[in-house]
């Protein structure tokens, strides 16, 4: 069951500007997380924000949640070329046994 | 190093054959899952486990089986029952379950095709 939706579904941006990726989920959560993906390989884990915290910084990531729209956005600042990946958002459902639930995911272009 | 090992990266597997994909942790962690990937897919859960010996099913286990025999393992078997198995599948595991935990750790995939 779908419950992110990241939109847009493909970004391509020259190096040096921010790119901007956003999440929509459905129902209430526990708390969000974005992964990246490189062609072929694994997810890694980027950045998780809890349900009753607005906003997290890791280096030139910047993570907003606002759950009275239940979105998220996460912004790549000074992107450079090897931030070129898919990126996904995933989310944790309130409720026990709730189990992490990914989006489609966001490729992200970065052109040098 | 600390990490998830999946193999083999790439496998062929003829029509009507069972295929096993191998996952190994060395994190001690309790929990394991496995997923699938297509294109424009993203990724959906086929089974998870919490502890050894117990495992549930995920939102597409039919035609998948695994077994948690210890910790640092748990092995997923496509079955010929699986109508369309070529994909690429991801293993990972956490700490503990994720309902409200934390991150999840990925191995780097291993890509099944069928022939």
């Amino acid at each position: 069951s779908q419950q992110g939706e990241e939109d847009p579904q493909a970004l391509s941006i020259q190096e040096g500007e921010n790119a901007t990726m956003n999440c929509s989920y459905k129902t209430s959560i526990n708390n969000l997380q974005w992964y990246r993906q490189n062609s072929g390989r694994g997810l890694v884990h980027l950045i998780l924000i809890r349900s009753n915290e607005r906003e997290k910084h890791s280096g030139r990531l910047r993570v907003t949640l606002d759950t009275s729209k239940k979105s998220s956005s996460l912004l790549i600042t000074a992107s450079r070329a090897a931030d070129t990946a898919s990126y996904f958002c995933a989310t944790v459902p309130t409720g026990a046994n709730s189990k992490l639930t990914f989006g489609k995911g966001i490729t992200l272009s970065v052109r040098p | 190093d600390g990490g998830i090992t999946q193999s083999p990266k790439y496998l062929f597997r003829k029509e009507g054959q069972n295929v096993t994909l191998s996952c190994e942790q060395n994190l001690n962690h309790d929990a394991m899952y496995w997923y699938r990937q297509d294109p424009g897919q993203g990724l959906r859960l086929i089974y998870y486990s919490q502890i050894v010996n117990d495992f549930q099913k995920g939102d597409i286990a039919e035609g998948y089986s695994v077994s948690r025999e210890k910790k640092e393992s748990f092995p997923l078997t496509v079955t010929s029952a699986q109508k369309n198995p070529t994909a690429f599948y991801l293993c990972a595991s956490s700490t503990r379950f994720s309902g409200g935990a934390g991150e999840l750790f990925f191995g780097e995939g291993s890509r099944l095709t069928v022939l």
